[in-house]
């Protein structure tokens, strides 16, 4: 019954190729989010979608385009891959925009050889 | 722009003792949301509490509670008769309370490392 899960756990590929991570939620939410947690632990807001639609871009690099086909799924496609992009990525939703916690997946640690 | 500072990148308690995780923040909004998270080395993001702060009572989950000082923007997190599986990294973490517009983001700090000593 898991309610976000997150595809794959782990992923090793090297510089320069294209990948995707996929996020599912069963929870009914309407809002979903990636973050990232780098080398030392710190965790970064990178995007938000509300019913589909994107609400927040955190400055994050054009090589990076999340896809929102429904409230349920949010994916990550990442293009030309670099060294920096290493880390683990989370994915969250929440219902709503208020005060309701956001829900994490159990992340996805890419390593870039 | 809102920051949240954890201080202690690692405190160490024994097992059945109370430990106090320290977090301060800065915002000049009046109304908003504070969170502990959990991080075992599983990776899990787990939340362990929450308080909106137009509340003024201190929220409570079982062994653990909070100390939040509204004006002096600190919100610390109390942790009693610790456990061995209360080893973990915590986060604390802030987010605006929604007025319209793209402010549900989590705004996290640096991380404290737990150790809980049998």
């Amino acid at each position: 019954d898991t309610a976000v899960s997150q595809t794959p756990k782990y992923l090793v590929t090297q510089m320069g190729n294209d990948k995707s991570i996929k996020c599912e939620q069963n929870l009914g939410h309407d809002t979903m989010y990636w973050y990232k947690q780098d080398s030392k632990k710190f965790l970064k807001i990178m995007f938000s979608y509300n019913n589909k639609e994107l609400i927040i871009n955190e400055t994050v690099p054009n090589r990076f385009s999340p896809k929102s086909p429904d409230k349920a799924h949010l994916n990550l496609h990442i293009n030309s891959l670099e060294l920096g992009d290493s880390a683990v990525y989370f994915c969250a939703s929440s219902r709503g925009q208020g005060s309701q916690p956001q829900h994490f997946g159990d992340g996805t640690r890419l390593s870039i050889l | 722009a809102q920051t949240v500072t954890q201080s202690q990148p690692e405190m160490s308690v024994q097992e059945a003792e109370t430990v106090t995780l320290s977090c301060t923040y800065d915002t000049s909004e009046s109304d908003y949301y504070l969170f502990w998270y959990k991080q075992p080395p599983s990776r899990q993001m787990i939340l362990v509490i929450r308080q909106e702060a137009y509340k003024q009572q201190n929220a409570t989950e079982n062994r653990f509670s909070v100390n939040f000082q509204k004006a002096a923007k600190s919100f610390s997190l109390k942790i009693s008769d610790s456990q061995l599986g209360d080893a973990a990294m915590y986060f604390c973490a802030y987010r605006k309370a929604w007025t319209g517009g793209a402010t549900n983001k989590l705004i996290f700090g640096t991380g404290t490392l737990l150790a809980v000593q049998p």
